[in-house]
């Protein structure tokens, strides 16, 4: 089935550590995306890439980095730097980056500080 | 001023009714909106897309914008119990040019339909 997988479902992070989420993409998009959603606040613009190689910050890009070495994957690391990390993370895929084209989630992943 | 604004709700109807959730933007540029579904713990799921101003419909949803009010909205026409959810208007926003698809999000809109 084509889809957006992400994983783990659920992770819990210990005070300065880092975790990475994983994303894996089989619907041959070109653009992906990170949100972070918080009760209240709907989903806020962590990072995006347009095309492999290549990604820009989005509005809360500060204690987290990404790579996009392939096309079809879009890892998200939170870092120690990240203050305040526990959030539902969502991965999402558009076919391309242009205004228009529709963005389509992952399940998401929740991330818990122990 | 938020750039995507919602009432957070909770909207409530009862079954059968017609649910009316409203979304105003800020960006007079912006050219794309969507309307999300989200149940409770669950990631978004599209319901409708529009671009022109006027109405679109798609089975029991049918979307309106209005880009001169910058106002857009969702209707659901006989709603039942399984349309109890969160309602997300997410609109573009222009970056880099106007090059860039970047959605904001508003905060959703409580739908709870009383059987």
């Amino acid at each position: 089935d084509g889809g957006i997988t992400q994983s783990p479902k659920y992770l819990f992070r210990k005070e300065g550590q880092n975790v990475t989420l994983s994303c894996e993409q089989n619907l041959n998009h070109d653009a992906m995306y990170w949100y972070r959603q918080d009760p209240g606040q709907g989903l806020r613009l962590i990072y995006y890439s347009q095309i492999v190689n290549d990604f820009q910050k989005g509005d809360i890009a500060e204690g987290y980095s990404v790579s996009r070495e392939k096309k079809e994957s879009f890892p998200l690391t939170v870092t120690s730097a990240q203050k305040n990390p526990t959030a539902f993370y969502l991965c999402a895929s558009s076919i391309g980056a242009g205004i228009g084209n529709t963005i389509y989630f992952g399940e998401g992943s929740w991330l818990t500080v122990v | 001023q938020k750039e995507v604004e919602q009432n957070s709700g909770p909207l409530s109807v009862p079954e059968g009714a017609i649910a009316s959730l409203n979304c105003t933007y800020s960006d007079r540029g912006s050219q794309s909106f969507f309307w999300y579904r989200q149940y409770s713990g669950k990631s978004p799921e599209l319901i409708m897309s529009i671009y022109s101003n006027g109405d679109k419909e798609d089975g029991r949803f049918t979307a309106q914008l209005n880009k001169a009010s910058q106002y857009v909205s969702l209707l659901i026409r006989d709603s039942q119990p399984s349309d109890s959810a969160t309602y997300l208007c997410a609109v573009n926003r222009r970056d880099y040019g106007g090059a860039t698809n970047k959605l904001i999000f508003g905060t959703g809109t409580l739908l709870a339909v009383q059987p």
